[in-house]
């Protein structure tokens, strides 16, 4: 079975520019996340998903983060503009209700963002 | 809100002996409670999950205890290998489901050979 696949692995920007990110769950997942972890902390839930729909955006920052779902499997997570405070990394999780009942969430390698 | 609280100083060991990691929380206590190992580079990798009505919970050399009074959950890794080096973080299930997970900060684990 093929993992959560996300890219890029690595961008550097500039600040006040914008960057988008990648990610395919595992097939036949239904529930989507993206997380932000800053170096030294631990993962931190931005945006849920279940199916195409939006379950929890509460800790989006939503004047410059925004993220979809439209066929309800790739999503995209998009910065603009992005601020220096912005640079960690973004990790992509899946998970199944259905197929696991640990309920753990599957992530992906993440994408490290350095914004200068 | 729900603060997690795991010892942000890496714990170092000698192969062999017993590596204990804690993670304690404030705040109304989880149903379910998981743990994570994560490599340098790479996402997040499942454990172990326990459930507030399981004391204990085993898993070839790893074992996890939950202690609902305390607000403590205990992870311990016998007979600790240099592969075991990892950041262990611990995750509370915040509706029960597995869906909204909130993610202590992890502590680093060296195993020294």
């Amino acid at each position: 079975e093929a993992g959560v696949a996300q890219s890029p692995r690595y961008k550097i920007i500039e600040k006040r520019q914008s960057v988008a990110f990648w990610c395919n769950p595992i097939s036949g997942h239904a529930t989507l996340y993206w997380y932000q972890q800053i170096l030294g902390q631990g993962p931190k839930l931005l945006i849920q998903f279940q199916n195409n729909g939006v379950v929890d955006d509460s800790q989006l920052p939503k004047d410059r983060f925004s993220a979809e779902r439209l066929k309800g499997v790739d999503s995209t997570l998009k910065i603009q503009p992005a601020k220096l405070e912005d640079s960690a990394v973004y990790l992509c999780a899946s998970s199944s209700r259905v197929t696991s009942g640990n309920n753990e969430q599957f992530f992906g390698p993440g994408t490290r963002l350095t914004v200068l | 809100s729900q603060k997690i609280e795991q010892n942000s100083e890496a714990l170092n060991i000698q192969e062999g002996k017993t590596a204990t990691l804690t993670c304690n929380y404030t705040n109304y206590s989880p149903a379910y409670l998981q743990w994570y190992r994560q490599d340098p580079g790479r996402g997040p990798v499942f454990l172990l999950l326990i459930r507030e009505n399981e004391k204990e919970k085993r898993k070839e050399r790893l074992k996890v205890t939950f202690d609902t009074t305390l607000k403590q959950s205990l992870f311990h890794i016998t007979a600790s290998q240099p592969a075991d080096s990892a950041t262990y973080l611990c995750a509370l299930d915040m509706d029960n489901a597995g869906n909204m997970l909130t993610f202590g900060g992890g502590t680093r684990l060296m195993v020294k050979p």
